[in-house]
């Protein structure tokens, strides 16, 4: 059985300053990581994703996480948030097999601040 | 290239009652993945149908079931509703074998009164 822990359940920031949203997550299996931005009242949109290769991820509107296996982590980060950037973000797992699905974290609220 | 719609939007149904929620997946994609998000939650699988069969499931219980059609469409159905089932009800479209990408509709919010 897979997990996902997001560690912040609300994470304040101001503009323009860095964010950094934590996940950690436990498989008996080798897994793909995933993070999903959820805006107000929408669906999921995939941000990024880490398949295999490099453990530096870079995904849409300029976030990035790294995949670190040694601390089952894979945390996301943008160097300067914008007001737009204000929605839930929701990292998931999945095994490479598919018919599982995906297992999300219970989300993480970034609120932009002016 | 149309993306993965679902319907209604909303719906409110009462206790007891059963309800049916349509997917139709994104163009070219042969697989649909059903999710609860209930509210401040994250989304939690309910199962997924490849060729017309289900070949995944979440842990709920059976009067959760589902349907896909040879075009690839589906539907989610619940009977005997209970107030628990009310959340938001997401379809998410893939090809089989690309376990690494799933595409999400808007979703359905179901209320139960």
């Amino acid at each position: 059985a897979q997990s996902v822990t997001q560690l912040d359940s609300q994470v304040p920031v101001f503009e323009e300053a860095p964010v950094e949203l934590r996940c950690n997550y436990s498989s008996s299996v080798s897994v793909y990581l995933f993070w999903y931005v959820q805006y107000p009242n929408q669906g999921l949109q995939l941000l990024l994703k880490y398949l295999s290769g490099s453990t530096l991820v870079k995904g849409i509107n300029g976030f990035e996480a790294e995949f670190n296996k040694s601390q089952t982590s894979f945390h996301l980060r943008k160097p300067s948030v914008h007001i737009s950037d204000t929605a839930e973000y929701f990292c998931a797992v999945s095994d490479r097999g598919g018919a599982d699905g995906l297992t999300f974290g219970k989300g993480t609220h970034l609120i932009i601040q002016p | 290239e149309t993306g993965v719609t679902q319907s209604p939007t909303h719906l409110i149904k009462t206790r007891g009652q059963q309800v049916t929620l349509r997917c139709s997946s994104q163009s070219g994609h042969n697989t649909v993945s059903w999710y609860q998000q209930a509210l401040g939650q994250g989304p939690q699988f309910i199962f997924q149908y490849y060729r017309e069969e289900e070949n995944g499931r979440g842990n709920f219980p059976p009067r959760f079931s589902g349907l896909q059609f040879p075009n690839y469409s589906s539907e989610l159905n619940v009977n005997a509703l209970e107030l628990d089932d009310s959340a938001l009800y997401l379809c998410a479209s893939s090809l089989a074998g690309m376990a690494d990408t799933q595409y999400f509709g808007p979703g359905t919010r179901l209320t139960v009164l």
